[in-house]
C-alpha cells in the first residue's frame, strides 16, 4: 500500500505571506497530481507532475516533484483568500489503472 | 462545474439500510471511478469501472458494489449500512488514455448519513 503523508495538516496565514505545502511517501510513484477542494465540491486538478525533478508553475502556484519521484511539494506565494480550500496531492503507480493514492490533505486558510 | 453529476446531493438513513448513489460521468468519458472521503481515512479509492467492466478494485467492503450501464452511468450500491460509512461518496470520470497525466474530473459528491 503506497502512502502519501502532508504537512501541515492545517495553515492559517495572513493575505500575501508565502507558503509550502509538502507531499512525502517511501514510495514512487510514475506520477503526482494536486488537487483543491472547496466545501461541498469534489477535488479539482491543479497540476500533474510526471518527471523527477519537474516543477510546474500555475500563476502563483509552484510545482515540484522530487528527483526520486517519491515527494512533492506546493509553493504559493502571495497568498489570497481565495487560494483557501483543502489541498491535496495525489499519486499514480504504474501499471495500477487509475487509482490515484491520495495523501491527507491540507487545510489552508488565507485570512484577509 | 466539472460536467459529473452525482444524485443524490445528501442521504440521510438508517443502521442495516441500503441505498443506491448515481453518478453521470462526463460526456465522452469511459471510465467512472468511486471514492469514499472521511475526516479520519481522507480520500479512499473504492472502485473504476470502464466501457461496463470492472477496471480496477480498491478499498471497497464487500457490503458495497458498483455497476456501469450502457449509458455509462453508473451506480454505487451500499448495503447493511453502518455509523461508519457516513462520509462522503465521489464519483470521477476520465477518458482513460492510459497516459501518466490522465485527468480525472469529479463530481460535487453525495454526503451519507447514517444514523
Amino acid at each position: 500500500t503506497q502512502l502519501l503523508e502532508q504537512s501541515p495538516q492545517f495553515l492559517s496565514i495572513q493575505e500575501g505571506e508565502n507558503l509550502t505545502v509538502y507531499c512525502n511517501s517511501s514510495s514512487v510513484f510514475s506520477s503526482l497530481q494536486w488537487y483543491r477542494q472547496e466545501p461541498g465540491e469534489g477535488p479539482v486538478l491543479l497540476v500533474t507532475v510526471v518527471t523527477g525533478g519537474e516543477v510546474k508553475k500555475l500563476k502563483r502556484l509552484t510545482f515540484q516533484f522530487g528527483d526520486a519521484r517519491k515527494d512533492s511539494s506546493l509553493h504559493i506565494t502571495a497568498a489570497q483568500p481565495g487560494d483557501t480550500g483543502l489541498y491535496l496531492c495525489a499519486g499514480a503507480v504504474r501499471g495500477s489503472a487509475r487509482q490515484l493514492t491520495f495523501g491527507s490533505g491540507t487545510q489552508l486558510t488565507v485570512l484577509p | 462545474d466539472s460536467g459529473v453529476t452525482q444524485t443524490p446531493k445528501h442521504l440521510i438513513t438508517a443502521t442495516g439500510q441500503r441505498v443506491t448513489l448515481r453518478c453521470s460521468p462526463r460526456s465522452g468519458d469511459l471510465s467512472v471511478y468511486w471514492y469514499q472521503q472521511s475526516l479520519d481515512q481522507g480520500l479512499q479509492f473504492l472502485i473504476q469501472y470502464y466501457n461496463g467492466e470492472e477496471r480496477a478494485k480498491g478499498n471497497i467492503l464487500e457490503r458495497f458494489s458498483a455497476q456501469q450501464f450502457p449509458d455509462l452511468h453508473s451506480e454505487l450500491n451500499l448495503s447493511s449500512l453502518e455509523l461508519g460509512d457516513s462520509a462522503l461518496y465521489f464519483c470521477a470520470s476520465s477518458v482513460e488514455t492510459g497516459a501518466t497525466n490522465e485527468k480525472l474530473f469529479f463530481g460535487s459528491g453525495t454526503q451519507l448519513s447514517v444514523l
